[in-house]
């Protein structure tokens, strides 16, 4: 079946760092692919997309392409912020009545 | 704001009882999907509705069932709760299957 895997976390950073958060994903056909942000005690906020191959989604700072020869969607930002402290969760999306699949989240915690 | 609106925010109970969780979609939004998130299992889809018909099931218990009304908004009830139903459930809503999901901020249940 489908999956998302997402590095383990936590990962903490000093204010200013590049972040990097990998993902990968097991799918059939193209799904669309997300990153979704969840802050402290709020629920899932989507932070950016990609629905074909090649696309890059971004959204306040944060970047992601789809990348089909490697099944990959990684997150980055150049430089990242004490606001930016969050649990970030990749997920894929098929065409039809199919859920949302959802990786383990990964916990970032930057420090100023 | 997402426009998706889950009442209530925090909910406590005891083992055996039951409760309804209520989720509003965005306006315009028919479909509607409830996911639990717990510290072990991750974000786990439950069950999705279309304009008021049950369209895709996922790890949802028997104790548990859903349903969506004629004005689209839905309830989730848990019934029997045990102490391991703890968690956030979440509701989120799209235009249609296969489009971009919306969170609401999720209702924290806590069964002591």
């Amino acid at each position: 079946g489908d999956s998302v895997t997402q590095m383990e976390g936590p990962v903490t950073l000093s204010e200013e760092a590049f972040l990097t958060i990998n993902c990968t994903y097991t799918a059939t056909g193209y799904p669309s692919l997300f990153w979704y942000v969840q802050y402290p005690g709020e629920g899932l906020q989507l932070l950016l997309k990609a629905t074909k191959a090649d696309d890059k989604g971004s959204n306040k700072g944060f970047e992601a392409t789809y990348r089909k020869e490697t099944t990959s969607f990684h997150l980055e930002k150049g430089s990242v912020q004490v606001s930016d402290s969050a649990v970030y969760f990749c997920a894929l999306l098929r065409a039809g009545n199919t859920p949302l699949v959802f990786g383990k989240g990964t916990r970032l915690s930057v420090i100023a | 704001d997402s426009g998706v609106t889950q009442t209530p925010k925090h909910l406590i109970t005891a083992t055996g009882q039951r409760v309804t969780l209520r989720c509003s979609p965005r306006s315009g939004d028919l479909s509607v999907y409830w996911y639990q998130q717990s510290l072990d299992q991750g974000l786990q889809f439950l069950i999705q509705y279309y304009n008021g018909e049950e369209r895709a099931k996922g790890n949802i218990l028997e104790r548990f069932s859903a349903q969506q009304f004629p004005d689209l908004h839905s309830e989730l009830n848990l019934s029997s709760l045990e102490l391991g139903d703890s968690a956030l459930y979440f509701c989120a809503s799209s235009v249609s299957s296969g489009n971009i999901q919306y969170f609401g901020a999720g209702t924290r249940l806590s069964v002591l």
